[in-house]
């Protein structure tokens, strides 16, 4: 049972460039959302999911795009890379039953010079 | 809006002390409040939660207690272990349909306990 798997781990990006964030899930959770980690700011909610066909903007979604055509995947897009988008990017899943008791994946840190 | 204040890091202490990171919290409603943590490299995992005032969560040694009166959930451990070391993230949740699967987390606070 992998849970959460997120790819890549590492990713260093040129300003401008575009390239997806991969989540997977096999636990069938319906809700999953993806969440940056930055020094001193703890975790913000960028995109999330309530099932397939649905997302909703988070807190920070400027600059990201997200989609879930499965309840397994849900990618997160950059479509122009920007330095302030430097952090660690987190997915997580979570249940119908135990909204609120997230799982995460491992992180995949991103650097935009 | 609702938000959630952790006490600044890092936390250093010796095995076996007693630990307390302070968490406190300002929302609407009753929201239910977690303790994640975050072990060096990995993802984040529910350390423990409460639902409601007065609730106490407990796990492997780690207890906080949901206190409404003062908006605080504060952790805490009787003696730290070297294993303990990791950055610990307080969070809450106000519930209902809107907020599903929706955290507010703390800013996180490492700590780092010696031998």
């Amino acid at each position: 049972n992998a849970g959460v798997t997120q790819t890549p781990k590492f990713q260093v990006l040129k300003t401008g460039q575009s390239m997806t964030l991969q989540c997977a899930q096999d636990m069938n959770h319906e809700y999953m959302s993806w969440y940056r980690q930055d020094p001193g700011m703890g975790l913000r909610l960028i995109h999330y999911s309530v099932g397939a066909g649905i997302t909703d903007q988070g807190e920070v979604p400027n600059g990201y795009n997200v989609s879930r055509s499965t309840t397994e995947d849900f990618p997160l897009r950059l479509l122009s890379a920007a330095p302030s988008q430097t952090s660690v990017y987190f997915c997580a899943s979570s249940s119908q039953g135990h909204t609120n008791v997230l799982t995460f994946g491992a992180g995949s840190r991103l650097t935009v010079l | 809006g609702n938000s959630v204040t952790q006490m600044e890091g890092p936390v250093t202490l010796s095995e076996e002390a007693f630990l307390t990171i302070n968490c406190t919290y300002t929302a609407t409603g009753y929201p239910s409040l977690f303790w994640y943590v975050q072990y060096p490299g990995e993802g984040l995992q529910l350390l423990l939660k409460a639902t409601k005032a007065d609730d106490k969560g407990s796990n492997k040694g780690f207890e906080a207690t949901y206190r409404k009166e003062t908006t605080s959930f504060h952790l805490e451990k009787g003696s730290v272990q070297v294993s303990d070391s990791a950055v610990y993230f307080c969070a809450l949740s106000n519930g209902g349909a809107g907020n599903t699967g929706k955290l507010i987390f703390g800013q996180g606070t490492t700590l780092q306990v010696k031998p």
